[in-house]
């Protein structure tokens, strides 16, 4: 069974302009995260889905990350405009239900020069 | 407010020798803790989890946890080292249906 699809693997932009990146969990997967990880650092939560609705997206900074999850599958994580700062990792995971453990992809290495 | 830490950033050892990363926790109750491993380039991998019962929890790759509420601690063991354990790892907590982390212990294994 394949795991968690994440594309691209790797994206370089400059700043100011937009970025997309998807997600494809495991199949049969209800619960589906973005995670954000810094250079050395863990990584935190940006939003947690349960199927097609987004029921934590506290740490998201919506004035330029949106996300979408349409038929409560695929996702896609997208930041406009970049910034410098944006540079990281960007980790899915899914798992069954909130209450089971995630299981993470391969992660998209941003970097914003 | 609830954390993790996982006070070495870095971890020598010599492959054949035992191994112990440590990890504390800041709850408010007993949570749900895990072990995650990442490979250079590589996603998180799961290698074990505690959620209740036995506080000695065995995992993938030869990995064990002990969970002691007493320390609020949750330290990884490994009896010995190969040198494809040669990683970033990272204890996690459940809060609220979403992992907190450490920030990692970069393991290195001396031949």
């Amino acid at each position: 069974e394949a795991g968690v699809v994440q594309s691209p693997r790797y994206k370089i932009i400059e700043k100011k302009q937009p970025v997309a990146f998807w997600c494809n969990p495991i199949s049969g997967h209800n619960t589906l995260y973005w995670y954000l990880q810094n250079l050395g650092q863990g990584p935190e939560l940006l939003i947690r889905y349960e199927n097609e609705e987004a029921v934590d997206d506290s740490q998201l900074p919506k004035d330029r990350f949106s996300a979408e999850r349409l038929k409560g599958v695929d996702s896609t994580l997208k930041i406009q405009p970049a910034e410098l700062g944006d540079s990281a990792v960007y980790l899915c995971a899914s798992s069954s239900d909130s209450n089971t453990e995630a299981f993470f992809g391969q992660g998209t290495r941003l970097t914003v020069v | 407010a609830q954390s993790v830490t996982q006070p070495d950033i870095h971890i020598t050892v010599s492959e054949g020798a035992s191994l112990e990363l440590r990890c504390n926790y800041s709850y408010g109750a007993t949570p749900y803790l895990f072990w995650y491993v990442q490979s250079p380039g590589q996603g998180l991998q799961l290698l074990l989890k505690y959620f209740s019962g036995d506080t000695l929890v065995q995992g993938i790759k030869g990995f064990e946890a002990e969970f002691k509420r007493s320390q609020s601690s949750f330290n990884l063991r490994k009896p010995s080292v190969h040198w494809s354990d040669a990683a970033e790892y990272f204890c996690a907590m459940d809060s609220s249906y979403k992992l907190i982390f450490g920030s990692g212990t970069r393991l290195l294994v001396r031949p």
